[in-house]
């Protein structure tokens, strides 16, 4: 059925500014993790992934850093630009290969 | 590399009738294909794994006789919704995994499938 007063949490930022966005996981036992971002009527788009024995990864302009201990994943954006604006997903997978995803963030760039 | 299509990317029909999306990979060779379906401002939600050359194994809660999976080749799998109803108007993505020694647990998403069914 419909969803009345679902949102997505949403970060805004200025163009130019640094972003970061946050994700909790689930599973203790998940060694594999991946931001994918999804702009509006798309699929997701692969940004950057990263394995359970890494805890920093950098990218083009990106960077995932994962801390186990609390089951945390964020993904950091340099100089955010108004083509960042989308929803970002994390994902996490592990020994059965299935994706499961986080809820999502929007992120809104304001020029 | 790694590009997934799905065709049609939008679709509207009458309640009763039956629709087929297909997922294609068009670079690589998947043995493994994956239908999600994702509702208005909310996460992805997997339905099914297809498994090229066998049957589909379906997540708790997905009726495998509404959500036929077919994936006869290891370039193409396809989802039919059979006799839609309107709560089946969703957005559906598939994903393919790259073949085995590449990075196989990354899977790539097609541009998804808007369904509407009046």
């Amino acid at each position: 059925g419909e969803n009345v007063g679902l949102h997505l949490p949403t970060l805004s930022v200025q163009e130019g500014d640094n972003s970061i966005i946050n994700c909790a996981y689930s599973n203790s036992a998940s060694d594999y993790f991946i931001w994918y971002k999804q702009e509006s009527g798309k699929g997701p788009q692969f940004i950057i992934d990263i394995r359970s024995n890494m805890d920093k990864r950098q990218g083009q302009r990106v960077t995932v850093l994962l801390n186990k201990t609390v089951k945390h994943l964020s993904l950091q954006i340099a100089a955010t630009q108004p083509g960042d604006s989308a929803v970002y997903f994390c994902a996490e997978t592990g020994a059965t290969n299935k994706l499961i995803f986080g809820t999502g963030t929007l992120l809104a760039v304001q020029p | 590399g790694a590009v997934v299509s799905q065709h049609p990317s939008w679709v509207i029909c009458k309640s009763g009738t039956s629709v087929k999306i297909e997922c294609r990979s068009l670079d690589f060779q998947a043995t493994t294909m994956f239908w999600y379906r994702q509702f208005p401002k909310q996460s992805l939600m997997l339905m099914a794994t297809s498994n090229e050359g066998s049957k589909a194994t379906y997540e708790q809660g997905v009726e495998k006789d509404k959500f036929l999976i077919n994936h006869a080749s290891l370039t193409l799998s396809t989802l039919t919704v059979t006799s839609a109803h309107p709560e089946d108007s969703s957005f559906y993505i598939c994903s393919a995994r790259p073949p085995h020694g590449t990075s196989q647990e990354t899977q790539y998403f097609g541009p998804g499938t808007r369904l509407l069914v009046l």
